[in-house]
């Protein structure tokens, strides 16, 4: 069974509306969650690492105002588009290493939210 | 720092073999392989760490030169199940802050 849970799977919503999606470790504590951001037909573009904690750190160009990231316990982590628009409707997914932390470590992916901004 | 990923597609007969390269200029701290179906999340196959390491089995497997600069996933008697598009990633640290990146992947396709 998956041992990350993203939630929700699918959001379509008008612009400007902020959306949440959450990431959840199921069974084990993870300090360090990655999230991404996949167009069609494109590669896995890393926006920000998680940090239970303290603050995510995030890719150049990714802006934080817009893309909040928060780690609030050893399980969760959200990320909220903020004022969303069309151009940021895509596929974003979250990862935890198998272990909860640390080096080359397998990442546990969530099943992914497709997010469409009309 | 994003690893590079030859070929970008490919198209095989089921029972044909496959390679997938994944290659960079700098020595890697490891090199992580996956699979994503269409509209799924991405599955993890292995993770290699040292020089020289082959791992996998007889149908999946993959190596790691010794230099660390260079992997290949090798599919061996494809089966349909086998396709999809194929990530292999790189952990970095930059700045102290730990990454994990993906090259731009291979859409393998089988035919009955």
């Amino acid at each position: 069974g998956a041992v990350v849970s993203q939630h929700p799977s699918r959001v379509i919503c008008k612009s400007g509306t902020s959306v949440k999606i959450e990431c959840r470790s199921l069974d084990f504590q993870a300090t360090t969650m990655f999230w991404y951001r996949q167009f069609p037909k494109q590669s896995l573009m890393l926006m920000a690492t998680s940090n239970e904690g303290s603050k995510a750190t995030y890719e150049q160009g990714v802006e934080k105002d817009k893309f909040l990231i928060n780690h609030a316990s050893l399980t969760l982590s959200t990320l909220t588009v903020t004022s969303a628009h069309p151009e940021d409707s895509s596929f974003y997914i979250c990862s935890a290493p198998f272990s909860g932390t640390g080096f080359n470590q397998p990442q546990h992916f969530g099943d992914g939210t497709r997010l469409s901004i009309l | 720092q994003q690893p590079v990923q030859s070929p970008q597609a490919v198209i095989l007969r089921e029972g044909e073999d496959a390679v997938i390269n994944c290659s960079s200029s700098k020595a890697l701290y490891s090199v992580h392989w996956y699979r994503q179906k269409h509209g799924e999340a991405p599955v993890f196959l292995m993770i290699l760490l040292k020089g020289g390491e082959q791992k996998g089995h007889e149908k999946i497997s993959a190596s790691f030169n010794e230099k660390k600069q260079q992997s290949s996933l090798y599919l061996t008697a494809s089966q349909l199940s086998y396709s999809g598009t194929y990530f292999c990633g790189t952990e970095i640290v930059v700045q102290g802050a730990q990454k994990l990146v993906f090259g731009q992947g291979t859409r393998l396709t089988i035919n009955p």
